[in-house]
């Protein structure tokens, strides 16, 4: 079946560790998206590319990186993982830039 | 500033028909989307709009009015599976989605 796949599913962490985050599309899809999502507030876009081999910053990207070395994959790295950063991350993708999003399943990590 | 402002929850009963609404200020506007997303579960897409009017799909219309900076998502004929938080989206200048942070609806027989 057609889709994003994040992994993993959960994860608890402890502060000052690296983790990447992965996520993989099977649609072909040209841009992609890395959201978190916290209680009451909107899902905040951290970083996005709209074309494999380019990425771009959101409205919160400190703290986190991305890779878009081909179309399929777009892995969201935290180079040294901190407790604010406890939030429910999800992995997006559309055909282009104004098209509707498809979402993983998200991914859940608590850093403690 | 960019602001997206929804209620926070509304209750509506069974086979009543409930309207959300969603007022934006943002820089720039392309368009504006929908979505649903269960407790737990990932936001799903419900609806798209960019020219002012009216949009109908099956149970579900959401309605745009671009100089008031305002849409609605109307549900009608409610069902317990609809009880959800309804995400409004706005898209910018940059093709960029800001997000509400949802209306969390419930349902009651």
């Amino acid at each position: 079946i057609a889709g994003i796949t994040q992994a993993p599913t959960s994860q608890i962490l402890a502060a000052g560790r690296r983790m990447t985050l992965r996520c993989t599309q099977d649609m072909r899809h040209n841009a992609m998206y890395w959201y978190r999502q916290d209680l009451g507030l909107g899902l905040r876009l951290i970083h996005y590319s709209n074309t494999a081999g380019t990425t771009g910053k959101g409205e919160v990207p400190d703290g986190y990186s991305v890779s878009r070395a081909n179309t399929d994959d777009f892995p969201l790295t935290l180079a040294s993982a901190v407790p604010s950063q406890t939030s429910v991350y999800f992995c997006a993708s559309s055909a282009t830039a104004n098209q509707p999003q498809h979402f993983g399943d998200g991914t859940r990590l608590s850093i403690l | 500033g960019q602001n997206i402002d929804q209620p926070t929850e509304m209750t509506a009963t069974e086979g009543a028909i409930v309207q959300i609404n969603c007022t934006y200020q943002t820089s720039g506007f392309n368009g504006l989307f929908w979505y649903q997303q269960h407790a737990g579960e990932a936001p799903t897409f419900l609806s798209y709009n960019v020219l002012d009017g009216l949009e109908e799909k099956g149970r579900f219309s959401s309605f745009l009015s671009r100089s008031k900076g305002y849409s609605y998502l109307l549900l009608k004929e409610l069902q317990m599976k609809d009880s959800a938080s309804y995400l409004c989206a706005v898209e910018d200048s940059n093709y960029q989605l800001i997000w509400g942070a949802g209306t969390k609806l419930i349902i009651k027989p």
